[in-house]
């Protein structure tokens, strides 16, 4: 059974940073992308970041670009979210997702519960 | 923004047939596979649709896919009750290099 378990959200000032983690199980994790994608309270779904297998590809969303890393541990079966230089419009659950395949373009099969990030002073 | 646009809204009375459109363009739907997802209220999202048209295991074949140009759609034929749902296309874009979402359609059960 596939699961993924989100941490390390939580209230942080503006200008902070923050790591989020995602344990996975249940799958051959370096076989698989990663991604994260997060919904503003009240607001719909955006993809943020997505991760080869190898972690060699990364992708990022305008919005983070320059501000979030992701990352990967493939020993661990864990991926990294690095979020520098918060704003307001960060606050958002945070979900980390599996892709369906090697490389994120073919979108993500299985989600985690999520993590709240909340950016205010 | 998102590259790809639905309908606010959707809703019909149980038993009938709800169509939910997915418009992009040839970067985004033109060029790859549309995927479809189905969030409750108060939980994650889940895989309701991929490849266009193909079901994961567990999912109803009430639930169908379709994709004609830049467009894609969701069909749920014998609406039920627990359908009631916000529901999201999604597709890689080839010019933003980046996975897209759509706006979201919440479909109202009445």
């Amino acid at each position: 059974e596939v699961q993924l378990l989100e941490s390390g959200g939580g209230l942080v000032q503006p200008g902070g940073s923050l790591r989020l983690s995602c344990a996975a199980s249940g799958f051959t994790f370096s076989s698989h992308a990663m991604s994260w994608v997060r919904q503003a309270p009240g607001k719909g779904l955006e993809w943020v970041s997505g991760s080869s297998g190898s972690g060699t590809t990364t992708y990022y969303a305008d919005s983070v670009k320059g501000r979030f890393t992701i990352s990967r541990d493939n020993s661990k079966n864990t991926v990294y979210l690095q979020m520098n230089s918060l704003r307001a419009e960060d606050t958002a659950v945070y979900y980390c997702a599996k892709g369906r395949f090697y490389y994120d373009s073919a979108g993500s099969d299985y989600w985690g519960q999520g993590t709240l990030v909340t950016v205010a002073s | 923004q998102s590259v790809l646009t639905q309908p606010p809204s959707a809703s019909g009375t149980p038993g009938q047939r709800v169509t939910i459109s997915c418009s992009g363009s040839t970067s985004n739907i033109g060029s790859n596979t549309v995927n479809w997802y189905q969030q409750l209220a108060g939980t994650a999202p889940k895989l309701l649709m991929y490849g266009n048209n193909q079901r994961p295991s567990g999912v109803p074949d009430r639930f169908s896919g379709s994709k004609s140009g830049t467009s894609a759609s969701l069909a749920i034929s014998g609406l039920q009750s627990e359908d009631e749902a916000d529901y999201y296309c999604g597709t890689w874009d080839d010019s933003l290099s980046a996975y897209a979402f759509g706006t979201g359609t919440k479909v109202t059960v009445l």
